[in-house]
């Protein structure tokens, strides 16, 4: 398998811009997340998805983030409109959803907003 | 959110062992220890879980107290690719969810 795949690697967009993340879970893995990462608040939870349900959502930050998982192998993570306080990477995660085994990241979105 | 503490920074040099410290004492009886480490510009990785007994693989060990209150990392001869944030995580009960703290910034020296 080739891993979590997160697309595209690198983003930069203008404010006010929509900018969409994509995410491909490994196969079979029933779990899915979405964190982000900035060097003043660390690796944050933004949301969590189990056979394509949201779980956990308390970590999106506002109305401008949303996330949805339309089916077992795709996510997505949109914000509109960005600002420049959204630029971080972004990273995807998954597992099988099956008790306490490890979970696998991409490679992570560096989104920029100027 | 589960609370673990760890140190910001550790040294070690190259081709000792490293033990890192984690610090989990409100921890209750389901609750799993789990360590990632994230290298320079690349995602977090696992690298080992355990509940109550010390446990082992082919990257490192953990080692949990009797107690259950801290636990500790053990990577046996640490290398220069070893250079890595170390997540020590609580997951409380039946959750998935991994809540990452600030971590150990592990430097290997040559």
């Amino acid at each position: 398998d080739a891993g979590v795949i997160q697309s595209p690697r690198h983003e930069v967009t203008e404010m006010g811009q929509e900018v969409t993340l994509r995410c491909k879970p490994i196969s079979g893995h029933n779990s899915l997340f979405w964190y982000r990462q900035t060097m003043m608040r660390g690796l944050e939870l933004l949301i969590y998805f189990n056979n394509n349900v949201p779980i956990d959502d308390s970590g999106m930050p506002e109305d401008r983030f949303s996330a949805k998982m339309p089916n077992a192998s795709f996510s997505t993570l949109k914000i509109q409109p960005s600002e420049p306080r959204d630029s971080a990477v972004y990273f995807c995660a998954s597992t099988s959803g099956q008790g306490y085994t490890e979970a696998f990241f991409g490679q992570g979105t560096r989104l920029t907003v100027v | 959110d589960a609370k673990t503490t760890q140190p910001n920074s550790m040294e070690s040099n190259e081709e000792e062992p490293v033990h890192l410290p984690c610090n989990h004492s409100t921890i209750s009886g389901t609750d799993y220890i789990h360590w990632y480490r994230q290298l320079p510009s690349q995602g977090p990785e696992y690298v080992i879980h355990g509940l109550t007994s010390n446990v082992n693989n082919r990257m490192a060990s953990l080692a949990i107290a009797e107690d259950r209150k801290s636990s500790t990392l053990i990577l046996h001869r640490a290398t220069l690719r070893d250079a890595a944030v170390y997540y020590c995580i609580r997951t409380q009960g039946g959750s998935e969810k991994l809540v990452f703290g600030k971590g150990t910034k592990l430097t290997v020296n040559p």
